[in-house]
């Protein structure tokens, strides 16, 4: 089955910086990759994603590429704030294309 | 507008205890999901369903029960608790697929 494997597990930048996290998956027959953002005592909230007929998708800070040959995505998020302190987690959708399969998690520490 | 809610927000249970964790959603979405969420461990699929009437295990379904006789509730069945079985509970709801799907707030649950 789908395997997604998520880097860096701890992420600590200064605001201000960049922040990059990288996942890879397994089956290449996957074809939606979401990312969410889980702050503390509350549940994943999607934040952007990405098909696989798109390498790369913006939204104001954050932006999502995607290799579909190397099969990794990266969510980058840049001039980072306090407020992006959260666990974030990248997933796909691998056939039939009935729940996703999650990375394990990124926690991301922005200090002002 | 109250999404996806689940009860309780927190449960301690004693092993060999059963209880029900409860999940609705008020957005007519057909699918729904209940994860579990460990420490380091990412989000761990462990039923979900297509519409009313269709269940399915996802990866880690032992000790887990669910059903779903309407499509805004889907309850999660926990029989004879283990310690195995403490953990964050999240359920999801999405209107077609995993795509865009929306988390609830999660029950903490501890089995001692």
């Amino acid at each position: 089955g789908e395997n997604v494997e998520q880097h860096p597990s701890t992420l600590s930048v200064q605001e201000g910086d960049s922040a990059v996290i990288k996942c890879t998956y397994s089956d290449s027959a996957s074809n939606y990759f979401p990312w969410y953002k889980q702050e503390l005592g509350k549940g994943p909230q999607l934040i952007i994603d990405i098909r696989s007929n798109v390498g790369e998708k913006k939204d104001q800070r954050i932006a999502v590429t995607l290799n579909k040959t190397a099969k990794h995505f990266s969510l980058h998020i840049t001039e980072t704030q306090p407020e992006d302190s959260a666990v974030y987690f990248c997933a796909a959708e691998p056939p039939p294309r009935t729940a996703l399969i999650f990375g394990k998690g990124t926690t991301l520490s922005v200090s002002s | 507008n109250a999404g996806v809610t689940q009860t309780p927000k927190f449960r301690i249970l004693k092993i060999g205890q059963s209880m029900t964790l409860q999940c609705t959603q008020d957005m007519n979405h057909n699918y729904m999901y209940w994860y579990r969420q460990d420490p380091g461990m990412g989000l761990k699929l462990i039923y979900y369903s297509v519409g009313a009437g269709i269940t399915d295990k996802g990866e880690v379904p032992n000790g887990y029960n669910v059903s779903r006789s309407t499509t805004e509730d889907f309850p999660l069945r926990l029989e004879l608790a283990a310690p195995s079985q403490t953990s964050v509970y999240f359920c999801a709801s999405s209107l077609t697929g995993p795509t865009e799907a929306f988390f609830g707030q999660g029950t903490r649950l501890t089995v001692v």
